[in-house]
């Protein structure tokens, strides 16, 4: 079965300290990696796809990276806007289920 | 564009009654997903389909049902509510291998 994996649980910035969120996963023939934000209250909303090691994606303060056993997003100079519950995802194999993570819980201080 | 549209947004059932959950998407997505999500966990996977007709269970299915009978709706049926059912739902859909938009959830309390 799959196992999607997510580190920390949560994560306190002060405004402008950069620092990675890790999403390790154990699953036959990945199809897709994914991040997503989600805001108190509110539906999670879709970041980044990653498809094969070695790809990256870029957006605003956001930076997603993927390795054959973890991706890793990285936030760079983080805002308290940043501030959110960051969920990875997977599809894999033949099926098309997507499977989550825990999530990690972002609060940025000002 | 509306995206993911789910009603209701709210609902309290007592235990042993029934609803539906409505989903509906404008994107012609074939791919269409339930989740539920319980305060600080994760989204668990109740059921999904890959296109009108084709439904199949993901990790918690007991308690649930679904159907598919157009690509733009995907309706989940809660059959004698338990308050273990107490949760927020949400529906999403994708295209194939791309990332998923969800809905802004609906929040069932069973009492």
């Amino acid at each position: 079965e799959d196992q999607v994996t997510q580190s920390p649980e949560a994560l306190r910035l002060q405004e402008g300290e950069s620092s990675s969120l890790n999403c390790s996963y154990t699953v036959s023939g990945l199809r897709g990696l994914f991040w997503y934000r989600q805001d108190p209250g509110k539906g999670p909303e879709f970041l980044f796809t990653l498809y094969s090691a070695g790809e990256e994606k870029e957006k605003e303060r956001l930076k997603a990276t993927l390795t054959k056993k973890e991706s890793f997003l990285h936030i760079t100079a983080p805002k308290p806007e940043d501030s959110a519950t960051y969920l990875c995802a997977v599809q894999a194999g033949n099926d098309y289920k997507l499977s989550f993570g825990a999530g990690t819980t972002v609060t940025v201080r000002a | 564009n509306a995206g993911v549209t789910q009603t209701p947004k709210f609902r309290i059932l007592k235990i042993g009654q029934s609803m539906t959950l409505q989903c509906t998407q404008d994107m012609n997505h074939n791919y269409m997903y339930w989740y539920r999500q319980d305060p600080g966990m994760g989204l668990k996977l109740i059921y999904y389909s890959v296109g009108a007709g084709i439904t199949d269970k993901g990790e918690v299915p007991n308690g649930y049902n679904v159907s598919r009978s157009t690509t733009e709706d995907f309706p989940l049926r809660l059959e004698l509510a338990a308050p273990s059912q107490t949760s927020v739902y949400f529906c999403a859909s994708s295209r194939r291998n791309s990332g998923a938009f969800f809905g802004q959830g609906t929040r069932l309390t069973v009492v």
